[in-house]
């Protein structure tokens, strides 16, 4: 069972089209957040919301562009993609608010969307 | 900056065989210490945690603790079953509660 949810969880794009991922979190949570995980490399995390606080890895291209309209809502809208962005997006979030505590709170993930860009 | 280095797979066992999977971390200050797992198809689930020095985190028979003076974070299991084929993330989270991933590891179990 999963506090996290993601939708779609496959998804094929054309390098012109516009699409959106969507998480969404049942636990009551303050936090999310973005991951890549592409098939040689580390996770990476793209974008961290929090409340109403948005920190994003600055080596994140603008063609990815996050939106967090609740603290239960998180989008990932995507626009002219390139090949090298397929890879599995993964959603997760925490209690805590980032950046206001001294103490880490665990990381709840969703299963992901697998992105394929033709 | 913080790193976490895992050692590479595939790991390949034996049914009943023991595991244990290197994990190494360089981070500033106190961070907290994670193993996840992901089966095929699934998104990441949290094993165990340990939070401070000389914690020990222990879930479905694995087990892993924070070692300071070696900056490592093992996971080991006595006995290993199929089920547990995975890749096996360790990762550390700062007191901004950003987690830095190592590179994972795939283990495959076989009957």
């Amino acid at each position: 069972e999963t506090g996290v949810t993601q939708t779609p969880r496959h998804l094929v794009m054309g390098m012109t089209n516009k699409k959106s991922l969507k998480c969404e979190q049942h636990l009551g949570h303050n936090a999310m957040y973005w991951y890549k995980q592409s098939a040689k490399k580390p996770l990476e995390l793209m974008f961290v919301y929090s409340l109403e606080e948005r920190v994003e890895n600055n080596s994140v291209p603008s063609r990815f562009s996050p939106e967090c309209p609740n603290s239960s809502h998180l989008f990932l809208h995507l626009h002219t993609l390139q090949p090298e962005d397929s890879a599995l997006y993964l959603c997760a979030s925490s209690q805590d608010r980032f950046g206001t505590s001294t103490r880490t709170d665990t990381q709840y993930f969703g299963p992901g969307t697998r992105l394929t860009v033709l | 900056g913080n790193s976490v280095t895992q050692m590479e797979g595939p790991v390949t066992l034996s049914e009943e065989a023991f595991l244990t999977i290197n994990c190494t971390y360089t981070a500033t200050g106190y961070p907290s210490l994670f193993w996840y797992v992901q089966y095929p198809g699934e998104g990441l689930q949290l094993l165990l945690k340990a939070t401070k020095a000389d914690d020990k985190g222990s879930n479905k028979g694995f087990e892993a603790t924070y070692r300071k003076e070696t900056t490592s974070f093992h996971l080991e299991k006595g006995s290993v079953q199929v089920s547990d084929s995975a890749v096996y993330f360790c990762a550390l989270s700062d007191a901004g509660n950003m987690l830095t991933f190592g590179g994972g590891t795939r283990l495959m179990v076989k009957p």
